[in-house]
């Protein structure tokens, strides 16, 4: 019944390593989206998806690969892990003409990275 | 300068009290302001929002909306424990669609 998730919830790597988040939405919106949010809880927008199309691309190091194989899902690929990746990665996703004229954000429960 | 800037915190409170939360933005054109509460080790949930100068109450929260002064906030009146969270000011970019968070505020009700 969960409405947006990630998987894993905790990830710890060492440096340089490859890591993988997922991310699902059984919401049937179209717009996805990577958030970043670093310990002093500052949450940062990263990518944005519609309907598989990427349309949000913040300024990131490409180290960070996101991808939407359909509108339900968006993955999140992080090469060469540094200790600065260290974050918890929410996914969320929007409604179209949801509260707020789509501000309405619906999150999934994070994803802890450490990066040793 | 951040485009969604609020106080940090902690903002501590006695239970019964009205806490103030504020936020102010730095895009001019921002239309839409929205306020998240997120508990300790949860996502994010969307308690408000506000498009219009004034005010507009639901239950126990008033946001408040001066476009002119490019300000946000949020009153929790009859403050309980259960609303010590961290208290996230979103606007809503119109370019793009990006939704803008602040560092948020961190809020601590004592009983």
């Amino acid at each position: 019944d969960t409405a947006v998730s990630q998987t894993p919830k905790y990830l710890v790597t060492q440096m340089g390593n490859d890591k993988s988040i997922k991310c699902e939405q059984n919401l049937g919106h179209d717009t996805m989206y990577w958030y970043k949010q670093d310990s002093k809880k500052f949450l940062k927008i990263m990518f944005s998806y519609n309907n598989k199309e990427l349309i949000i691309n913040e300024t990131v190091p490409n180290r960070f690969s996101p991808k939407s194989p359909d509108k339900a899902h968006l993955n999140l690929h992080i090469n060469s892990l540094e200790l600065g990746d260290s974050a918890v990665y929410f996914c969320a996703s929007r409604p179209e003409g949801g509260q707020g004229l789509t501000g309405e954000l619906f999150f999934g429960e994070g994803s802890r990275l450490t990066v040793l | 300068q951040k485009e969604v800037e609020q106080n940090s915190g902690p903002l501590s409170v006695p239970e019964g009290a009205i806490a103030s939360l504020n936020c102010t933005y730095s895009d001019r054109g921002s239309q839409s302001f929205f306020w998240y509460r997120q508990y300790s080790g949860k996502s994010p949930e969307l308690i408000m929002f506000i498009y219009s100068n004034g005010d507009k109450e639901d239950g126990r929260f008033t946001a408040q909306l001066n476009k002119a002064s490019q300000y946000v906030s949020l009153l929790i009146r009859d403050s309980q424990p259960s609303d010590s969270a961290t208290y996230l000011c979103a606007v809503l970019r119109n370019q793009g669609g990006k939704l803008i968070f602040g560092q948020g505020t961190e809020l601590s009700v004592k009983p």
